[in-house]
C-alpha cells in the first residue's frame, strides 16, 4: 500500500542550526512533492514545491532535495529560528489533484 | 483579508445531531477540497470540487458525509448522525484551475462529537 513517513519524533535544534526532516514514501511515483507548514489550530501553510525532474529548489532560508531513486525528500532550514517551531508536513500528489500528506514532524527551535 | 475561510470555527455537538460547515475559498479558485485531521496525523482527503461539479470523494466520505458547492462558490459539508469518531478539524482547501498543484488552506473546524 501507499504510505509517506516523516519522522514520527519532534525535532529538538538550537536557534541558528541547520534543521533537517525527512520525508520517505513506497508505493508512489509523484509527479511532485510539497512541504507544508503548519501551527497548532491553524490550517497548512504551502512552502515549497518540487517537481520529478528537479533535485533540490531553495527558498530564502529553506531548501527542498528530491531523490526519486531513494523516494526521499529532505528539507532543510537554515540559521532557524524560535519562530520557525511548528509542525512540517510532507505531501505527495501523484495523479489526480488530492494531497497525500504524512503525519507531520514536529520542529522546535530553541534559543 | 482574501484567504480562504471556514465557519463556524469550533462546534461542539452531541452524538446523533447532525452538523454543517461552510467553506469560502479565494474567489477566483475554481477548485476546493475538504480534509479532515485528526490529532497527530496529516490531513485526509475527504471531497474535491471543479467549480460546481463534486470529482473525488474518498471512501472515508461515509454516507453520512455529504459536500456541496451549488454555485461553484463556498462549499458546506454535512454530516448527519454523528458520531464521536467523526471529532476532528475539517480543513477547506481551494486552488486555481492552472497552478493547481498548490492548494490554500482555510483555518479550518474543529469539532467535538460528546
Amino acid at each position: 500500500s501507499q504510505k509517506i513517513e516523516q519522522n514520527s519524533e519532534a525535532l529538538n535544534i538550537q536557534e541558528g542550526k541547520t534543521a533537517t526532516l525527512t520525508c520517505n514514501y513506497t508505493n508512489y511515483s509523484p509527479a511532485y512533492l510539497q512541504w507544508y507548514r503548519q501551527d497548532p489550530g491553524r490550517g497548512p501553510v504551502f512552502l515549497l514545491l518540487i517537481r520529478e525532474n528537479e533535485k533540490e529548489k531553495r527558498k530564502e532560508r529553506l531548501k527542498v532535495t528530491f531523490d526519486t531513486t531513494l523516494k526521499q525528500s529532505l528539507f532543510h532550514i537554515t540559521a532557524s529560528q524560535p519562530a520557525d517551531s511548528a509542525t512540517y508536513l510532507c505531501a505527495l500528489t501523484g495523479g489526480g489533484n488530492k494531497l497525500t500528506f504524512g503525519t507531520g514532524t514536529q520542529l522546535k527551535v530553541e534559543l | 483579508d482574501t484567504g480562504v475561510s471556514q465557519d463556524p470555527r469550533h462546534k461542539i455537538t452531541k452524538r446523533g445531531q447532525n452538523v454543517t460547515f461552510r467553506c469560502d475559498p479565494i474567489s477566483e479558485h475554481n477548485r476546493l477540497y475538504w480534509y479532515r485531521q485528526t490529532l497527530g496525523q496529516g490531513p485526509e482527503f475527504l471531497t474535491y470540487f471543479q467549480n460546481e461539479a463534486q470529482l473525488e470523494k474518498s471512501r472515508l466520505l461515509s454516507d453520512r458525509f455529504s459536500a456541496e458547492r451549488p454555485k461553484g462558490s463556498f462549499s458546506t459539508l454535512e454530516i448527519q448522525r454523528t458520531e464521536q469518531g467523526d471529532s476532528a478539524m475539517y480543513l477547506c482547501a481551494s486552488s486555481p484551475l492552472t497552478g493547481a498543484e498548490t492548494q490554500y488552506f482555510g483555518p479550518g473546524t474543529r469539532l467535538l462529537v460528546l
